[in-house]
């Protein structure tokens, strides 16, 4: 089961763009790297997932380097809603064993 | 899409008391539910899976008897605290996954044990 690492706390301000890294060592050939966000007393809620090398929706990028043992989180242009905390998963989603284990997260903080 | 929906959102009982929490994909169907706790300020704990008509794989330290856990359907999955007491009190939160799909995750149940 791979084991994530992310840095506890960003700060940022309005406008700019926010980078969070993630690594996963031990990630399996299977695994597929997938980002949320949650707010305070909400159950996480999904921004992107990915495989291999960039992904891109509306409202994120996330970049995989090919040896896949970290990701980055890319979100452009934040505003004061984008304070949340976000978390890096690593899973197999294509067994019915493939269980989730949560990281500690990063915790943003977008300021003014 | 992938809606999941979470029941109640809020629960106040006293100890003793037996609560159920429900968890429902309403638009797809989920192959494996999952079950967290969070306490303030951290990470969800990963408590059990389920998958439909299985019986549910308990974390280590999670008791099966304490927090019963039902797949019925594709669609349903149930937690049930039984004789809850002030330490059970906590966020607890269900997520789904369809097939080869991501986990989509309810709002959370706030359950407070007097």
């Amino acid at each position: 089961l791979a084991k994530t690492t992310q840095p506890i706390s960003m700060d940022s301000y309005e406008g700019q763009e926010v980078n969070i890294t993630c690594s996963h060592n031990n990630i399996a050939t299977n695994d597929y790297i997938t980002w949320y966000q949650q707010f305070p007393s909400q159950g996480p809620r999904f921004i992107i997932q990915g495989y291999k090398t960039k992904v891109t929706n509306e409202v994120a990028s996330l970049f995989i380097p090919a040896d896949r043992k970290s990701s980055t989180l890319s979100l452009p242009r934040v505003s004061l809603s984008d304070t949340a905390v976000y978390y890096c998963l690593v899973v197999d989603i294509n067994t019915n064993a493939g269980k989730s284990t949560f990281g500690d997260g990063t915790t943003l903080t977008v300021k003014p | 899409g992938a809606v999941v929906s979470q029941h109640p959102s809020r629960v106040i009982c006293k100890s003793g008391t037996s609560v159920k929490i429900e968890c429902r994909s309403l638009d797809f169907q989920a192959t494996t539910m999952f079950w967290y706790r969070q306490f303030p300020k951290k990470s969800l704990m990963l408590m059990a899976t389920s998958n439909e008509g299985s019986k549910a794989t308990y974390e280590q330290g999670v008791e099966k008897d304490k927090f019963l856990i039902n797949h019925a359907s594709l669609t349903l999955s149930t937690l049930t605290v039984t004789s809850a007491h002030p330490e059970d009190s906590s966020f607890y939160i269900c997520s789904a996954r369809g097939s080869n799909q991501p986990q989509h995750f309810g709002d959370g149940t706030r359950l407070s044990i007097l």
